[in-house]
């Protein structure tokens, strides 16, 4: 594809749902990160994928966010049990690995919990 | 640990302005540092990027330059157009384990009028 695609573009969930935000990487990169971007605020890392092995989880705010990219292609951020303190932008970008290989941002989703 | 800190906003400035957007960061190790743009309904697209002490990089008419006595790595344009008008991130990536794991500072919304 031409870019990183995400979607939902948008979500609106009631407090206590789940929800599961799905990431499309560009074709071939495979290294994905999902960042939370907070209003007014910069994007904060989350967790990070190699291929299919999730190397670093150490930004995931609670038990209830997972995340998997089980073929090591699309991937899927899940939040169980949302809070309002969940509502976000979700961002995905995906590289091609190597240090230094620049990001590639999709447009994000943003989550708003009610 | 990693920090950016970068002037907040917003800058407000006519078209044809000089433009300087200030950032710092803390980190160890030796640190990659980059700009990224956000566009209005946009997704984060990388500006210009310095892997090393003295490097300028420079894009579109913006320029940065890697400070490491100084710790900074400020955004400067000659001469802003109403089309630059987006939010500026400062990043790194501190090169010590997770390829392109960025931090990112908290954004400068700049609004270019004529």
């Amino acid at each position: 594809g031409a870019g990183v695609s995400q979607s939902p573009r948008y979500k609106v969930a009631k407090r206590g749902q789940d929800v599961a935000l799905r990431c499309d990487p560009i074709s071939g990169h495979v290294s994905l990160f999902w960042y939370q971007q907070a209003l007014g605020q910069g994007p904060e890392f989350l967790t990070y994928f190699q291929n299919e092995a999730q190397l670093d989880k150490s930004g995931l705010p609670s038990d209830r966010f997972f995340a998997e990219r089980p073929e090591g292609s699309v991937s899927t951020l899940k939040i169980q049990r949302t809070q309002q303190e969940d509502s976000a932008v979700y961002l995905c970008a995906s590289s091609l690995g190597q240090v230094n290989s620049p990001l590639h941002f999709g447009n994000g989703t943003r989550l708003t919990v009610t | 640990g990693n920090s950016v800190t970068q002037m907040e906003g917003p800058v407000t400035l006519s078209e044809e302005a000089f433009l300087t957007i200030n950032c710092t960061y803390t980190a160890t190790g030796y640190p990659s540092l980059f700009w990224y743009v956000q566009y209005p309904g946009e997704g984060l697209q990388l500006l210009l990027k310095a892997t090393k002490a003295d490097d300028k990089g420079s894009n579109k008419g913006f320029e940065a330059t890697y400070r490491k006595e100084t710790t900074s790595f400020h955004l400067e344009k000659g001469s802003v157009q109403v089309s630059d008008s987006a939010v500026y991130f400062c990043a790194l990536t501190a090169n010590t384990g997770t390829a392109s794991k960025l931090t990112f500072g908290t954004g400068t919304r700049l609004q270019v009028t004529l």
